[in-house]
């Protein structure tokens, strides 16, 4: 069974630092890996993916993640944080053989001080 | 953008009562829509998958009779919580895939319901 771990339930990080969110995983195969943002009494915004390719995977408002097999590790980064990046994010995996469903990890708070 | 309109966007009622909540693909068609739970600070807990044309899949534990889903249509699915108490209070997440996308394509997510009932 495909798992994903978001060991922070939240993290903090002072605004214009870096910061840092971190995603472990486990699935049969090669891994599809997608982060997602969520913000108060809202649905999930699609961030980045990783399929293959290029590690280090850059998406939408500055994020980015790198792919790394060995640790099975698909950590956000952003070099600079805003406030408004204060939200809830969720890392998720889906096998990449046949139809599978994507499994969510438990998501992890970030909050940007000012 | 692929959009996906989830409405309405909050309900409260009394208990006993049915709601139904719709999820729309608004610019495109969508085989597939996953229904998910969201209990507070907690991950998506995936209810079911819609399937267009056919029966939905649950989750296990989901009952089937409680949580009744239709996908009539390539741009609609439905959630209509039967007979709902207290305990079925929760925000409630669909989303979609696009039916020309490729499996490692990214969902698709409305904007919940939040559902509380008295």
């Amino acid at each position: 069974a495909q798992s994903v771990a978001q060991p922070e339930d939240q993290v903090n990080v002072a605004e214009g630092n870096p910061l840092t969110v971190k995603c472990t995983y486990s699935v049969s195969g090669n891994p599809y890996l997608f982060w997602y943002v969520q913000y108060p009494n809202r649905g999930l915004q699609f961030l980045l993916k990783y399929i293959t390719g290029d590690n280090l995977v850059k998406g939408s408002y500055g994020f980015e993640a790198e792919f790394n097999k060995s640790q099975t590790s698909f950590h956000l980064k952003k070099p600079s944080a805003l406030v408004s990046d204060s939200a809830l994010y969720f890392c998720a995996v889906r096998g990449s053989g046949g139809y599978q469903k994507v499994t969510f990890g438990t998501g992890t708070k970030l909050q940007v001080i000012p | 953008g692929a959009v996906v309109s989830q409405h309405p966007s909050w309900v409260i009622c009394k208990s006993g009562t049915s709601v139904k909540i719709e999820c729309r693909s608004l610019d495109f068609q969508a085989t597939t829509m996953f229904w998910y739970r969201q209990f507070p600070k907690q991950s998506l807990m995936l209810m079911a998958t819609s399937n267009e044309g056919s029966k939905a899949t649950y989750e296990q534990g989901v009952e089937k009779d409680k949580f009744l889903i239709n996908h009539a249509s390539l741009t609609l699915s439905t959630l209509t919580v039967t007979s709902a108490h207290p305990e079925d209070s929760s925000f409630y997440i669909c989303s979609a895939r696009d039916s020309r996308e490729r499996g490692n394509q990214p969902q698709h997510f409305g904007d919940g319901t939040r559902l509380s009932i008295l």
